[in-house]
């Protein structure tokens, strides 16, 4: 059974400032998922980390995979009140057709 | 492309209760996943199916069922209904293909209550 934990669960900070949150497991995927979900909503997916070390950049927004694809992190500099909603982390693994997720960090921005 | 629909929107059954919910995937995806979504357990997997047939399935009670049309959409069922049922219900459609998991494109749930 694949777990993703994810930390940390909740965190309150203002606009402007940067955070990082992460993705750990113990098991490897093969791509990981991050999803952002605002209240009442479907989670919306923001990108898709496939190898190894590989960083990708939304905005203000870079998400890393780790080396060995068994972690992630996803870093958001100056934050604003509209980055505010959960966010998931979802890996794949291999030979897997389901996704596994973890519980989320919710991320509250206030102005 | 129009995205993932789900309805209704929002349900209050009581408990004992069945209750159907439905699910129109983005066109051209075959994959159709269920999720509960609760603010203790988060996301958890009911099923999905691909191509009418179930191809995947969660731990979760018997009273929890689902189908998929040729058209791809899918219904899921929960009968006896309790009170722990209370969640936000997601699809998610994807171009999911046998041994591989793509990109979940999320409907926007259900959120079903029982009193």
């Amino acid at each position: 059974t694949q777990l993703l934990e994810q930390s940390p669960q909740f965190l309150s900070i203002q606009e402007g400032e940067n955070l990082t949150v992460y993705c750990n497991s113990s098991s490897v995927f093969s791509s990981l998922q991050w999803y952002r979900q605002e209240p009442g909503e479907g989670p919306v997916l923001l990108v898709t980390v496939v190898t190894g070390g590989e960083v990708k950049k939304l905005k203000r927004l870079t998400f890393q995979f780790g080396d060995a694809r068994k972690d992630s992190s996803l870093h958001i500099t100056a934050a604003q009140p509209g980055d505010t909603g959960l966010y998931l982390c979802a890996g794949a693994a291999s030979g897997y057709s389901t996704l596994t997720f973890g519980k989320g960090t919710m991320l509250l921005v206030s102005p | 492309k129009a995205g993932v629909t789900q309805t209704p929107r929002y349900l209050i059954k009581t408990r004992g209760q069945q209750v159907t919910l439905s699910c129109s995937p983005i066109s051209g995806h075959r994959s159709v996943s269920w999720y509960q979504q609760t603010p203790g357990q988060g996301l958890q997997f009911l099923f999905e199916y691909f191509s009418e047939t179930q191809r995947n399935k969660g731990n979760f009670p018997g009273r929890f069922s689902g189908r998929q049309f040729s058209n791809s959409r899918s219904e899921m069922n929960v009968s006896t209904l309790e009170l722990g049922d209370s969640a936000l219900y997601l699809c998610a459609s994807s171009l999911s293909l046998a041994g591989k998991a793509y990109e979940q494109y999320f409907g926007p749930g259900t959120r079903l209550t029982v009193t």
